[in-house]
């Protein structure tokens, strides 16, 4: 059973282009989140919504729109890609904002050529 | 500025060395804390965790870590490596209230290479 999926798992694409990842998970949780990890590992939030609310927008070009249709599911959506976009995007899921033990997706590579 | 810092970027062990893996981080208040595993090409894994109570935190495979308050600190630990601990480790923490609540506040991580 996956707890936490994403599709696609690789996403090669070329600048300018619209793309979108989707997330969802079977864990019954009311919080997504997602992720971006650099070249170097790094990870950082960018978004987070709990029962379909944004709650966390953190500096993030507003070319990235995330969308919530319901609590299982959370999209991630990309306009106009650019070189530095290229990352792996890690979606996430917790039961709420408390105590909050986050259960991570396999990851989405995207590769913007 | 409000972070959380590993110190060792790259640990290279051989098997059956003990390994600790430190953590800082500089928020006050209650904060809680986490180490996730990131084995090579897969998803972050939660390997141990600290809310509240016992200080030391028993987590799975054969790690532990402990909360040291006074040193804002939450060092991960393991007696005796093996060559399938080859992994990144990622130390994180989260607030329960104020603004930034919900968010975790991810370390650099570590890259541990156990050679066998």
């Amino acid at each position: 059973d996956t707890a936490v999926s994403q599709t696609p798992k690789y996403l090669v694409t070329q600048m300018g282009n619209d793309k979108s990842i989707k997330c969802e998970q079977n864990l019954g949780h009311d919080t997504m989140y997602w992720y971006k990890q650099d070249s170097k590992k790094f990870l950082k939030i960018m978004f987070s919504y709990n029962n379909k609310e944004l709650i966390i927008n953190e500096t993030v070009p507003n070319r990235f729109s995330p969308k919530s249709p319901d609590k299982a599911h959370l999209n991630l959506h990309i306009n106009s890609l650019e070189l530095g976009d290229s990352a792996v995007y890690f979606c996430a899921s917790s039961s709420g904002l408390w105590r909050n033990e986050q259960f991570f997706g396999p990851g989405t590579r995207l590769t913007v050529l | 500025a409000q972070s959380v810092s590993q110190h060792n970027h790259h640990v290279i062990l051989s098997e059956a060395a003990s390994l600790e893996l430190g953590c800082n981080y500089s928020y006050g208040g209650t904060v809680n804390l986490f180490w996730y595993v990131q084995y090579p090409g897969q998803h972050l894994q939660l390997l141990l965790k600290y809310f509240s109570g016992d200080p030391l935190v028993k987590g799975i495979k054969g790690f532990e870590a402990e909360f040291i308050k006074s040193k804002f600190s939450f060092n991960l630990r393991k007696p005796s490596v093996q060559w399938s601990d080859t992994a990144e480790y990622f130390c994180a923490v989260s607030k329960n209230r104020g603004s930034t609540l919900g968010r975790l506040y991810f370390g650099r991580g570590t890259q541990l290479t156990v050679w066998p």
